[in-house]
């Protein structure tokens, strides 16, 4: 089945503590990315990727660090969390890049920093 | 990329059509319209896209008006399980693929 994993989906921090979301996609699409979903904001891109090893800034990057050493696998880095990253993220991948092609969206990762 | 307008909630009742309007009336001539749904903090869910003539899929009809200015998303045969956040957006071709989801409709379908 065609699909964007994420995990974890659920995950409850401390400020500081590094972690990693991962994001993989079984589609062998090209670009990857990551967005944040708040209240009253919608969802803003973090950061993506137009193919392995080529990544760049979103609308909101600060406080975050990404990677794309294989095709398939983006994953989303916050090295010190702090509570404004409290958040439901989600990993997006789509065919190439450019509006003729639809994003398929993972299941999200809600996180929460204390 | 223009800007949309979306009413903020709308009912359906079950089996019936579910028309769901967006306003783009800023929209320019390489601008796509996008549909996209979210279903309770589910990961959003490409529904369908079109430039100037109507189209349709398994999942909906897309309809746009010969000016652009405006479409309609129509839900044939609504059921209770497309109660959902539907973001209308439209764009152009960029590098980053960076989708802008204004607000969208809650569409809540009744039975």
């Amino acid at each position: 089945e065609a699909q964007v994993t994420q995990n974890p989906r659920y995950l409850i921090t401390v400020t500081g503590k590094k972690l990693t979301v991962t994001c993989s996609q079984n589609m062998n699409h090209e670009y990857m990315s990551w967005y944040r979903q708040d209240p009253g904001l919608g969802l803003r891109q973090i950061y993506y990727s137009m193919n392995v090893e080529v990544t760049d800034k979103g609308d909101v990057p600060e406080g975050y660090k990404v990677s794309r050493k294989e095709k398939r696998n983006f994953p989303l880095i916050l090295e010190s969390p702090s509570p404004n990253q409290t958040s439901l993220y989600f990993c997006a991948s789509s065919p190439r890049t450019g509006s003729l092609y639809e994003q398929y969206f993972g299941p999200g990762t809600r996180l929460t920093v204390t | 990329d223009a800007k949309t307008t979306q009413p903020p909630s709308m009912d359906c009742a079950e089996g019936r059509a579910a028309n769901l309007p967006c306003n783009h009336s800023t929209i320019s001539g390489n601008e796509y319209v996008y549909w996209y749904r979210q279903i309770h903090s589910q990961g959003p869910q490409y529904i369908i896209h079109g430039l100037k003539n109507n189209e349709t899929n398994e999942m909906a009809s897309l309809i746009i008006t010969e000016d652009r200015k405006s479409s309609t998303l129509i839900l044939p045969h609504a059921t209770l399980r497309d109660t959902a956040v539907y973001y209308c957006i439209v764009r152009v071709s960029y590098n980053n693929n960076d989708m802008r989801f204004g607000a969208g409709t809650r569409l809540t379908v009744k039975p």
